[in-house]
């Protein structure tokens, strides 16, 4: 079967760090995302790995192990607005499909 | 601006009343898709497209139908709504599954079947 596993919940204080874990079971792997998505909005695209190491993008990090089938998305520096739900997707499948399986997401509460 | 839009945002119908939501695309995206996300379930894929004349199940299509007669348009029909279709719909476009090609989503649609 397939599996996403992210926490439910997460809270952080204002300037710190936060890392948000996903650990995946899919049938096949061909690339995992993580999307932001704030309270009734559309989830944004934030990261992409396809291949195992560190990924950065200004203040957002993503890390892929497909050995262990782990990624995690690191936010640095956290900001008020960064309080919103962190959606790990994993597309297993090659070829011209782009079929995402999607986790429950992670809600982050950012604290002053 | 690329973008995706649905409509309605917001729709609050009685059960067995067809309805359908409609979905466009300006980025001449091959792939489109229908998600449905409900608390605690996370995004759930309702049908996906390829291209135009090419559409096929996802994870939970009952109840659902949908066509793609042309390539930038994707709409979603419930021929019989029913009360456990309430739910937060979502569209998203691609260009084909190779490489860090992400979804683009549209603003969602809520749907209250009563």
């Amino acid at each position: 079967g397939q599996n996403i596993d992210q926490p439910t919940e997460m809270t952080a204080t204002e300037g710190a760090i936060v890392q948000i874990n996903c650990t995946y079971q899919t049938s096949g792997f061909n690339g995992l995302f993580w999307y932001q998505q704030h309270a009734g909005e559309a989830p944004t695209f934030l990261s992409y790995n396809v291949l195992d190491g560190l990924e950065e993008k200004g203040r957002f990090s993503s890390f892929l192990s497909r050995s262990k089938g782990y990624s995690y998305l690191l936010l640095k520096e956290l900001q008020m607005k960064d309080s919103a739900s962190y959606l790990c997707a994993v597309r297993a499948h090659g070829g011209a499909t782009n079929k995402l399986i999607f986790g429950t997401g992670t809600l982050l509460a950012v604290q002053p | 601006e690329a973008q995706v839009t649905q409509n309605p945002r917001y729709l609050i119908t009685v059960t067995g009343k067809k309805l359908t939501v409609t979905c466009s695309q300006n980025m001449n995206h091959e792939y489109m898709s229908w998600y449905r996300q409900d608390p605690g379930l996370g995004l759930r894929q309702i049908y996906y497209s390829m291209n135009v004349e090419v559409t096929d199940k996802g994870d939970v299509p009952e109840g659902y139908k949908v066509s793609r007669k042309e390539k930038r348009n994707f709409p979603l029909i419930l021929e019989s709504p029913s009360p456990n279709q309430t739910s937060l719909y979502f569209c998203a476009s691609s260009t084909r599954g190779q490489g860090s090609q992400p979804q683009h989503f549209g603003d969602g649609t809520r749907l209250s079947i009563l």
